[in-house]
Order: structure tokens, then sequence, then C-alpha cells
């Protein structure tokens, strides 16, 4: 089980450009979801989806557009990138279930910064 | 609003040394409070999930607690490998979506 997957590690764009962040899960789970984390702040969320072909906003979307075509994967996509995005980028997944009994499984993160 | 404090931002420990991070909460009916662990690089790993006040958690050298305000991360006779960054989130009734606290980076020094 590698858990959840997040490609690129690092990524440098321009402003202006577009990207798309990866996020595959092989834990079956419906749940998945975008964090973002900055210096000072808690882990704010961007979108969710509760399974595929479901998305929905979190609380930080602007400028970032999701689709769940698989239980799989969730792509990140940022349309024209501002140096407000510089940040990690954290994809996380849950099982069956309520939020409260089960816990968020997250990846290991994409390094963004926007110059 | 939801909120979460946590305190101190950074601590750092001999080897050995106890000691407790805090996690202060304000959230209008706590359906649950979850520890994670995060180590440089890396994403938050699970800890503990704790429901009412009164509840303990145990692993290792972890013990987390949980009153109506607030929660302790209890770090008994810490190692050099317990050096991360602890988060702290809090899961409202009736909400799916987790508010973090900025976390406390806790250094242990061999």
């Amino acid at each position: 089980n590698a858990g959840v997957t997040q490609t690129p590690k690092f990524q440098v764009l321009k402003t202006g450009q577009s990207m798309t962040l990866q996020c595959a899960q092989d834990m079956n789970h419906e749940y998945m979801s975008w964090y973002r984390q900055d210096p000072g702040m808690g882990l704010r969320l961007i979108h969710y989806s509760v399974g595929a072909g479901i998305t929905d906003q979190g609380e930080v979307p602007n400028g970032y557009n999701v689709s769940r075509s698989t239980t799989e994967d969730f792509p990140l996509r940022l349309l024209s990138a501002a140096p407000s995005q510089t940040s990690v980028y954290f994809c996380a997944s849950r099982g069956k279930g309520p939020a409260y009994n089960s816990p968020l499984h997250f990846g290991n993160g994409t390094r963004l910064t926007v110059t | 609003e939801d909120q979460v404090t946590q305190s101190p931002e950074a601590l750092r420990l001999q080897e050995g040394e106890s000691s407790s991070l805090n996690c202060s909460y304000t959230v209008s009916g706590l359906r649950g409070l979850f520890w994670y662990r995060q180590d440089p690089g890396k994403g938050p790993e699970f800890l503990f999930t704790l429901y009412s006040a009164g509840e303990e958690k145990e692993k290792e050298r972890l013990k987390a607690t949980l009153t109506k305000k607030e929660s302790f991360l209890h770090i008994t006779a810490p190692k050099p490998e317990d050096s991360a960054t602890y988060l702290c989130a809090v899961l409202r009734f009736g909400n799916e979506k987790l508010t973090f606290g900025t976390g406390t980076r806790l250094t242990i020094i061999p």
C-alpha cells in the first residue's frame, strides 16, 4: 500500500502559469481533500470530494479547480498562478464513515513557489 | 467560528525531560479532537482522537488528555526521534471539516 501519493514534490512557477498537482490513493477511500499549509497558519481546506463526480469548496477555494473522475485520483489545478499561492499543498483521504471516526491520511506534500 | 490555539510554538527539551503541549479550542459542540505528528518534509500522521472530556489515550511515550476547553499532549521521557511538529485539530458536531491549529515544534536534544 503506497497510501496517498502526491506529485511533484517541488515546483516553481512564474506568475500566470498554470499547472496541476497530482494526488492518488490506493486505499479505496471515498473522501479526498486538498489543504494548503502556510507558516503561522493551520492547515486550510481548499477543496474536497466525497466520491467520484462530487466536489465541493473548502475554506480557501479561489484560484483552484478540482475534478474527481475516479475514486483513486483527485488533481488540483491552478489556472493562473499568483505569488499568494506559494505554499505547501497536502492531499488527504479518509475511509467510509463520519469524519469523527475516520482520521485523514495525508500525502507528503508538494512545495510550490510562484515567482 | 471554531478556533484552535496551540502553545508553545516551539519547545526544546533534553532527552528524558518530560513536558506537555497544549491545545486550547473554542468550538460550539465538540465532536472530536485529533492529534497529528508531522515530520519535516512529510505530511501529518494521525496519532489520536479524543471525543469527550476526561478521556485519555496513550501511545508509547505520548498521552493525550481532553477537558472541555483544552487538550494536552504529555510526552514522558522523550527521545530524539520524538522530535516533530505536533498538530491539533477539532471537529464540530454537524460538520465534516477539521479546524487545525498551527502546531508545536518539538525538538529533543540528545
